[in-house]
């Protein structure tokens, strides 16, 4: 148990739809990274945040979008759904967030687009 | 740009047989991390190790060990005496160190041990 919650398991939604995804943190990891891992894009890397702030930007669509809590929680929202987005949604935590310390995984949220 | 090359897609083999996934990286940064990753059929992400990349020293962990060339930018993992429950798809990853630790991942090499 890498201490990274992530809810819910599995989500499965219709085009069109809107959907939250949510992350906590390990207990003191300061930094939130969101990741996608679809079959035809491999694990890409979307967004970080960093105490509430963003720290840096990948492949995120314009559709898109995340925040960090002051409670260090984050959510991923993904809006006007399509079949391509249907993916496994990794949320990451480190403590600093530079420094390439290890970052722990969350177990996923699988989200299927109908 | 940063980019990471796994070239073997999938690789069998017979238990108790050594195996080496190979990692390829590109980085115009002088201070780098290199990552593997192991992805198990249950779908999480088991961080295995670490390495930055003033540290060209060989690790070994158990059956697990790592190879760092930088000459070649290279960071191959050799699992010795594999197990039926090594089987997975392993992930080579890359991260700058200015601003922002996110990560790069390689295409991932899935491995099958059979009995």
């Amino acid at each position: 148990d890498s201490g990274v919650t992530q809810t819910p398991k599995h989500l499965i939604t219709a085009t069109g739809q809107r959907v939250t995804l949510r992350c906590s943190p390990r207990s003191g990891d300061l930094s939130v990274y969101w990741y996608q891992q679809s079959l035809d894009q491999g694990l890409q890397f979307l967004i970080q945040y960093y105490n509430g702030e963003e720290r840096a930007k990948g492949n995120i669509l314009e559709r898109f979008s995340a925040q960090q809590f002051p409670d260090l929680h984050s959510e991923l929202n993904l809006s006007s759904l399509e079949l391509g987005d249907s993916a496994l949604y990794f949320c990451a935590s480190s403590h600093s967030g530079s420094s390439s310390g290890e970052q722990f995984f969350g177990p996923g949220t699988r989200l299927t687009v109908l | 740009a940063q980019k990471v090359t796994q070239a073997q897609t999938e690789i069998s083999v017979v238990e108790k047989e050594d195996v080496t996934l190979d990692c390829v990286y590109e980085t115009r940064d002088t201070t780098y991390y290199l990552f593997w990753y192991k992805q198990p059929p249950s779908g999480e992400l088991v961080f295995l190790i670490r390495r930055n990349s003033f540290d060209e020293q060989n690790e070994i962990s158990g059956r697990y060990s790592w190879n760092f060339q930088k000459s070649t930018s290279s960071f191959n993992f050799t699992i010795t005496a594999s197990q039926v429950v090594d089987s997975a798809v392993y992930f080579c990853a890359l991260s700058e160190s200015y601003n922002t630790d996110k990560l790069i991942f390689g295409t991932g090499t899935r491995l099958q041990v059979f009995p």
